[in-house]
């Protein structure tokens, strides 16, 4: 009964370097959605994907961030050239296809980023 | 700006009396609601959801109540223990959104034995 797999658990990265950041969805979901949540805040929603398609991208930084989610393998966010400002807790979540359930987002233990 | 928002930032409560957790939204496109709790370090955990065309759902321990006319969603648990102490948050989906949710800031709640 394997949930939503996220790795790496902590990622220290330096200023300049890049972050990628892995999900693998629960089994049985073809969505999946990437949050990020500040210390003490709610989380922002970042992205949402489909097998080999970016469903909604609104909440995506313009500059240095980016996501996929190919056909095989795990779903992907990159953060390139990291700063202080991208420390935060980056949370995956996956649901299941159009229809009723399809809102129920079920999420991930999360990645700690810290930059240095 | 946010359409979800928490009135309180902590709730305490004695160990087997019941929480009532509120959330006002503002959006009265909203057309899906779900409650999530947050254990430190931990990624938010489903708890109970509810679609706009209900007022009420039951689930183990937990009801949620939704009120549209005041939007307003509220989470009661019973007989409150200490494993439930955590931060509650509440989120909402946007009819035509693209099934994100939109999380409001979080209640913490403890729970004294």
């Amino acid at each position: 009964n394997a949930g939503v797999m996220q790795n790496p658990r902590h990622l220290v990265r330096r200023r300049g370097q890049e972050a990628r950041l892995r999900c693998s969805p629960m089994k049985g979901h073809s969505h999946v959605y990437w949050y990020r949540q500040l210390p003490e805040e709610g989380l922002k929603f970042m992205v949402y994907l489909q097998k080999e398609n970016i469903i909604d991208e609104s909440g995506m930084p313009k500059e240095r961030f980016s996501a996929e989610f190919p056909k095989e393998g795990p779903s992907i966010l990159r953060i390139q050239q990291v700063v202080r400002g991208d420390s935060a807790a980056y949370f995956c979540a996956s649901s299941r296809g159009p229809g009723q359930q399809s809102y129920e987002q079920y999420f991930g233990p999360g990645t700690r980023l810290t930059v240095t | 700006g946010e359409s979800v928002g928490l009135h309180l930032p902590t709730l305490s409560v004695q160990e087997g009396d019941n929480s009532i957790i509120n959330c006002a939204y503002s959006n009265s496109a909203s057309d899906y609601f779900i409650w999530y709790k947050q254990e430190s370090g931990k990624g938010p955990q489903f708890i109970i959801d509810i679609r706009s065309n209900m007022d009420k759902r039951q689930g183990q321990r937990v009801t949620v109540l939704l009120n549209k006319t005041v939007k307003h969603l509220s989470l009661q648990i019973a007989a409150t223990q200490p494993g439930d102490s955590a931060v509650y948050f509440c989120a909402e989906n946007i009819r035509g959104a693209n099934s994100k949710l939109t999380f409001g800031k979080g209640i913490t709640l403890s729970v004294r034995p």
